[in-house]
């Protein structure tokens, strides 16, 4: 089965300061998701990323796709404290319905 | 608001109570899913529906039972509740053939504490 490894498993940050979280695929990816998730609410869809190289972004946060390296990272620049949250990447691998995810990421911006 | 429905958002049980969580969606989605999340295990998903009358296990799913008579419900049943279900349960829906670009809608979760 698909195993997703997130890195790092926790991240303190200064506000203004840029940030990278990783998501490595043990298989082959096809389709990598990002979700974002405050405390106590669901998990808020980011972005999705299709095919390898490709890059997208929304406000201060971009996310790429190394389809050779099976990974994504996910890229935040002047971070505020509304990024704060845990950072979850879910990919289809050889099931095309059921997300696997991984152990998320738990971001903390200081102001 | 079109989306997935979760109650309650929170419940304490007694062990080996039993209880249904429920699960509603509003946008057609052939699919839905329950999963659990942990403290450093992520999410892990329970028990799937890829229809209406079909489910099939995911990978934790001892303890629980699912059913999906209409494409609108999804609920759980934990039959015997235990310690070891002390968790946050999201319930998350999607289009089977065609996931668009959102992958799955979720829930806002279900907080269950069993004592």
């Amino acid at each position: 089965s698909q195993e997703l490894e997130q890195s790092p498993q926790s991240l303190i940050v200064q506000e203004g300061k840029n940030l990278t979280i990783n998501c490595t695929s043990s298989k082959t990816l096809y389709g990598l998701y990002w979700y974002k998730q405050k405390y106590g609410e669901g998990l808020i869809f980011l972005m999705m990323l299709q095919k390898g190289g490709e890059e997208k972004s929304h406000e201060k946060i971009t996310a790429k796709l190394d389809e050779k390296k099976q990974q994504s990272s996910l890229h935040i620049t002047a971070s505020q404290p509304s990024h704060a949250g845990i950072y979850l990447c879910g990919a289809f691998g050889g099931s095309n319905y059921k997300l696997t995810f991984g152990k998320g990421t738990l971001l903390t911006v200081n102001p | 608001n079109a989306g997935v429905t979760q109650t309650p958002k929170f419940q304490v049980l007694k062990t080996g109570q039993s209880m249904t969580l429920q699960c509603a969606q509003d946008m057609n989605h052939e699919y839905m899913s329950w999963y659990r999340q942990d403290p450093g295990m992520g999410l892990r998903l329970i028990h799937y529906s890829v229809g209406a009358g079909i489910t099939d296990q995911g990978e934790v799913p001892n303890g629980y039972n699912v059913s999906r008579s209409t494409t609108e419900d999804f609920p759980l049943r934990l039959l015997s509740a235990a310690p070891s279900q002390t968790s946050v349960y999201f319930c998350a829906s999607s289009y089977f053939e065609d996931r668009g670009q959102e992958g799955y809608t979720f829930g806002s979760g279900t907080r269950l504490t069993v004592v």
